[in-house]
């Protein structure tokens, strides 16, 4: 069973604004990712890190920012909202031993709304 | 050519039936192979997950993996109307150094009553 946890589930907020999302896991993982989902589209990586101090951009250009100070925390943040920012924004995380260690845990995801 | 390739459905199935759902990979060196079941407007959840060639039976479940061919499929056996969901495919390629999962765009499956 996956522990990770994002934070709000749910934000609506408007044109400019700084948000940050929130991501921990309990289970110790190394790695941890950022995936950028629209509405019955395909995930997009964003962002990933395969340790404290350690981030990469994804596969997809993003104007958003990740930092990795603890092994469990990894938020993302967007200095300025717009509504291009639209999607729904989920992080998942791996790590262990053996071929299961690339298996991804996914938390429930942030639905973010830029008005 | 896509690194994942899955067919984008929907794939319509009545209730009771196999559902067969299929996937190809680009890297050769790939090394694990997973199948993730994502409902609308959920977050996406581990269901199988192969290393080996062969096939791997879980339940209504089996997933099957032909390195050769570069081919990884997954069988739902009496596929009930709760198994609608996209059903995205996942790979390790070695060109990542085994770090990232590359996912396919998913199989949007439909079971019928």
């Amino acid at each position: 069973e996956a522990d990770i946890y994002q934070t709000p589930r749910y934000l609506v907020i408007g044109t400019g604004k700084k948000i940050t999302l929130e991501c921990s896991q309990t289970m110790g993982h190394d790695k941890m990712y950022w995936y950028q989902q629209d509405p019955g589209m395909e995930l997009h990586l964003i962002h990933y890190s395969y340790g404290v101090n350690s981030t990469e951009k994804g596969d997809l250009s993003s104007e958003s920012t990740v930092s990795r100070i603890r092994t469990e925390h990894f938020p993302l943040t967007l200095e300025s909202a717009r509504p291009s920012h639209t999607s729904q924004y989920l992080c998942a995380s791996s790590g262990g031993t053996g071929l299961a260690k690339n298996i991804q845990y996914f938390g429930a995801g942030t639905r973010l709304s830029v008005l | 050519q896509k690194e994942v390739e899955q067919n984008s459905g929907p794939l319509s199935v009545p209730e009771g039936a196999i559902a067969s759902l299929n996937c190809t990979y680009s890297d050769r060196g790939s090394q694990s192979f997973f199948w993730y079941r994502q409902y609308s407007g959920k977050s996406p959840e581990l269901i199988m997950s192969i290393y080996s060639n062969g096939d791997k039976e879980d339940g209504r479940f089996t997933a099957q993996l032909n390195k050769a061919s570069q081919y990884v499929s997954l069988l739902i056996r009496d596929s009930q109307p709760s198994d609608s969901a996209t059903y995205l495919c996942a790979v390790a390629p070695e060109n990542t150094g085994f770090q990232k999962l590359v996912f396919g765009t998913g199989t949007r499956l439909l079971v019928s009553p």
